[in-house]
């Protein structure tokens, strides 16, 4: 009963793949996002849907692709994949729509590593 | 833009000790939420405890308590009785109330000593 997942966990790959994350809320949220965490820690948005509309894009590369099939699933694909991609991926979900609920449930993280 | 700032890398206090870990923060807007995170060595991100800006009164979890300064812009977290297993990352996070982007801070490391 995870309320944020993510898939898979670990992904090592080599550069230049395409590789998909998938996101999945059970939490019944409107509003669901992507973060990056570099080696040194630091966490920063990426992309934000809220009813599968984007809402937020933060100067990301073409090469990263949301897609949001539903409310429920945020999904990352990664083309031609760079060295410089490696971080942990966390997806997170939140509701909009609900007054004062807007605290941020972030799933267990992706670690991608490139080779 | 909005920044938030933790000016601890890290720190290491024994067991049953009391810290605190400090954040400041800057914005122009009045209603805004700010967090914090633990991030432990499992990587999970865990919510710790949340203060929304309008309320004055300092938020309280269990042992975790914050110190909310609006005018000052700081929002420090205090760990009463520290326990190993609050052994993590911490991060202080700010979001707005129209936007939902989350901004953290850097983070502090912290250590409980046996």
């Amino acid at each position: 009963d995870t309320a944020v997942s993510q898939t898979p966990k670990y992904l090592v790959t080599q550069m230049g793949n395409d590789k998909s994350i998938k996101c999945e809320q059970n939490l019944g949220h409107d509003t669901m996002y992507w973060y990056k965490q570099d080696s040194k820690k630091f966490l920063k948005i990426m992309f934000s849907y809220n009813n599968k509309e984007l809402i937020i894009n933060e100067t990301v590369p073409n090469r990263f692709s949301p897609k949001s099939p539903d409310k429920a699933h945020l999904n990352l694909h990664i083309n031609s994949l760079e060295l410089g991609d490696s971080a942990v991926y966390f997806c997170a979900s939140s509701s909009r729509a609900r007054q004062g609920e807007d605290t941020q449930y972030f799933g267990p993280g992706t670690r991608l590593t490139v080779l | 833009a909005q920044t938030v700032t933790q000016s601890q890398p890290e720190m290491s206090v024994q067991e049953a000790e009391t810290v605190t870990l400090s954040c400041t923060y800057d914005t122009s807007e009045n209603n805004y939420y700010l967090f914090w995170y633990k991030q432990p060595p499992s990587r999970q991100m865990i919510l710790v405890i949340r203060q929304e800006a309008y309320k004055q009164q300092n938020a309280t979890e269990n042992r975790f308590s914050v110190n909310f300064q609006k005018a000052a812009k700081s929002f420090s977290l205090k760990i009463s009785d520290s326990q190993l297993g609050d052994t993590a990352m911490y991060f202080c996070a700010f979001t707005l109330n129209r936007d939902d982007k989350i901004i953290f801070g850097k983070g502090t490391r912290l250590h409980i000593l046996p």
